[in-house]
This record gives C-alpha cells, sequence and structure tokens, in this order.
C-alpha cells in the first residue's frame, strides 16, 4: 500500500511570487484535502477535493487554490505569497464515503519559505 | 464553527510513567475524535480515533476515552517509553468534514 507522497519537500520563495504543491494520495483513497500548519500550531484546513470539486474550504483567501485530478492526485496553487504562508503545507488522503473508516492519513508535507 | 482546546501544551513524564491529555471540542454534532502524532520534520501520523458511539477503545499502550455529555476526550499512554516523545494533536470532526485540531501537546519522555 502506498502512502500520501507529497513534493518538493521544501522551498524557497519570495514575496509576490507563486507556487505549486503536489501530492499523491494513498492507493484506494479518492479524497484530498490539505492543511496549512504554522510553526508551533496545529495543522488549519485550507480545503478538500472529491471527484476533482471543491467540496469545503476553510477560512483562506482566493489565492489558495487546487486541482484535483482523475487519478486523485492534487496540487495546491499559491499566488501573490505573502511572508505569513510560510508554513508546513500538508495533504491527507480518505476514501469518501468513508463508512465505519473515513482515516485521515497525512504525507511528511511541504515546507515553505517566503523570503 | 468547531473549536478544539488542548492541554497541557508542554508535558514531562518519567519513562515508565503514564501521561494523559485532554482535549475539549464545542460543537455536539462532532462524531469523530482522532490523535495524531507529530515527529520533528515529519507530517501527522494517526495514532487511535473514537467515534462518538464509544465511550472508550484502547491499543496496546494507548487509550483514548470519550465524555460526550461533557464534550471531553482524552488521550491515555501508559508505560511511556523515549519513542512516545513527540507533539500531540487531537481533532474533531463532524461526518466527512474538516478535521478541527486542537493546539498540540509537546510530550517529553525523561529516561
Amino acid at each position: 500500500e502506498t502512502g500520501v507522497t507529497q513534493s518538493p519537500t521544501h522551498l524557497i520563495k519570495t514575496r509576490g511570487q507563486q507556487v505549486t504543491l503536489r501530492c499523491s494520495s494513498q492507493s484506494g483513497h479518492n479524497t484530498v484535502s490539505w492543511y496549512q500548519q504554522a510553526l508551533g500550531q496545529g495543522p488549519q484546513f485550507i480545503f478538500q477535493y472529491y471527484r476533482e470539486e471543491e467540496n469545503g474550504r476553510g477560512n483562506f483567501p482566493p489565492r489558495f487554490s487546487g486541482l484535483q485530478f482523475p487519478n486523485y492526485s492534487s496540487e495546491l496553487n499559491v499566488n501573490a505569497l505573502e511572508l505569513d504562508d510560510s508554513a508546513l503545507y500538508l495533504c491527507a488522503s480518505s476514501f469518501y464515503p468513508s463508512g465505519s473508516t473515513g482515516e485521515l492519513f497525512f504525507g511528511e508535507g511541504s515546507r515553505l519559505t517566503v523570503l | 464553527g468547531e473549536n478544539v482546546e488542548q492541554h497541557p501544551s508542554t508535558l514531562s513524564v518519567q519513562e515508565g510513567d503514564s501521561a494523559v491529555i485532554k482535549c475539549t471540542y464545542s460543537d455536539s454534532a462532532s462524531n469523530y475524535f482522532p490523535w495524531y502524532k507529530q515527529e520533528l520534520g515529519k507530517g501527522p501520523q494517526l495514532i487511535i480515533d473514537i467515534r462518538s458511539n464509544v465511550g472508550e477503545k484502547k491499543d496496546q499502550r494507548i487509550a483514548v476515552t470519550l465524555n460526550k455529555t461533557a464534550k471531553h476526550f482524552s488521550l491515555h499512554i501508559t508505560e511511556t517509553q523515549p519513542e512516545d516523545s513527540a507533539v500531540y494533536f487531537c481533532a474533531a470532526r463532524f461526518g466527512n468534514e474538516k478535521l478541527t485540531f486542537g493546539t498540540g501537546t509537546r510530550l517529553t519522555i525523561i529516561p
């Protein structure tokens, strides 16, 4: 069973730039969620994708956008980067409808530093 | 929306002793409560979870209890070992909606 994989693991950008982060979901999973984890904080929900459509969004501005592909992999795009966007970005996959399970499995994250 | 509070923020325990981390949630509709362990430089790892129709669940040295009336749930680790040192997060969710996380507990096991 292949776990959740994310790329890149680390990257550095400057303010105003754009970034794309990628995620491959765990085998058998069809739903992908993205979370932002600032240093010393718990993960904060950005959005969730199911059947290639966004089906839930947290309190993040529209410059945070995403995609889900037919193979259930996903991208997170952030435009006009700000210093506060520096964080660990976590991708998590799950199976929906989940029935009796519904566990969320996380990747190792992409650490973004904005200078 | 859901709000999850977690205490304590740091916890030091002698190796072999027990550790308890407590969380409270605000949304009475929440029905799924996972616990994650996060080691330095890694993503959160699911270690145990509990659903609202169960009061307690145990997996070897780890147990979770849920009090729906009080909207409390707790993680219990017995016979702690050095490899238990990490940051632990509780979370709550209703249905298949987003997970709302607590602020984390940094657990240190003292050899």
